[in-house]
């Protein structure tokens, strides 16, 4: 199963909104409505953001949002703060039943 | 509050053998699938394993086949991992991870991860 396709690296301004995708096909993200994020920091474990395509767990910000179209999945992280400087990876349910990750994409707060 | 512990990470030479434990705590352990998943230093995330709550299903990623075994003492309210034949490759930082979520298909909570490195 090859992994997820995310861009490597996205950046914008304190206040701006940002969007992250995450492309794979109809055996995964195009599939099924089981598409996860996870938040990052160097040297901590990973952190559910996002469950099955836009539910946030509890305790984590409204300004992050999920959505899914066709084969692509999509997180939105709205007005951005210095604290969401981070790795964000998506995961998605396979036709294998086993999940798969994307590539990452590293977040930068100018 | 969940909180789940990896131990017995270290260094290994290649070719030899490592048993990885992750011990839960702070939820019903045999109600849930766990995870095993790797970072190799500075590189992405890479789902290795799930065990189901039973033990009854075990899958693993095609990279890690038939040298890999996951298992788990829900008595213990542990799950573990062990590798054979390791490899360079192999160095990485294993974490074990809750299913969660409302379909059960997403990580929700992770251990802090043991790192485990190849080397002669």
């Amino acid at each position: 199963q090859s992994a997820l396709t995310q861009p490597a690296s996205v950046s914008g301004s304190r206040g701006q909104s940002i969007t992250i995708s995450c492309t794979g096909s109809s055996s995964d993200v195009g599939g099924y409505d089981y598409v996860s994020w996870y938040q990052q920091h160097p040297g901590k474990a990973p952190k559910l953001i996002i469950s099955d395509v836009r539910n946030r767990p509890s305790g984590v910000s409204n300004r992050f949002s999920g959505s899914k179209s066709g084969n692509t999945a999509s997180l939105t992280i709205a007005g951005l703060q210095a604290a969401d400087e981070a790795d964000y990876y998506c995961s998605s349910f396979t036709d294998n039943t086993t999940p798969v990750f994307g590539t990452g994409t590293t977040v930068t707060v100018l | 509050q969940v909180q789940l512990v990896e131990s017995g990470g270290g260094l290994v030479k290649p070719g030899g053998s490592l048993r990885l434990s992750c011990a839960a705590s702070g939820f019903i352990f045999s109600d849930y699938y766990m995870n095993w998943v790797r970072q190799a230093p500075g590189k992405g995330l890479e789902w290795l394993s799930y065990i189901s709550d039973s033990g009854g299903t075990i899958y693993y990623a095609d990279s890690v086949k038939g040298r890999f075994t996951t298992s788990r003492d829900n008595a213990k309210r542990s799950v573990y991992l062990h590798i054979h034949g390791l490899r360079a490759e192999d160095t990485a930082v294993y974490y074990c991870a809750r299913g969660g979520g409302n379909s059960g298909t997403s990580f929700d909570y992770w251990g802090q991860g043991a790192l485990v490195t190849v080397s002669s």
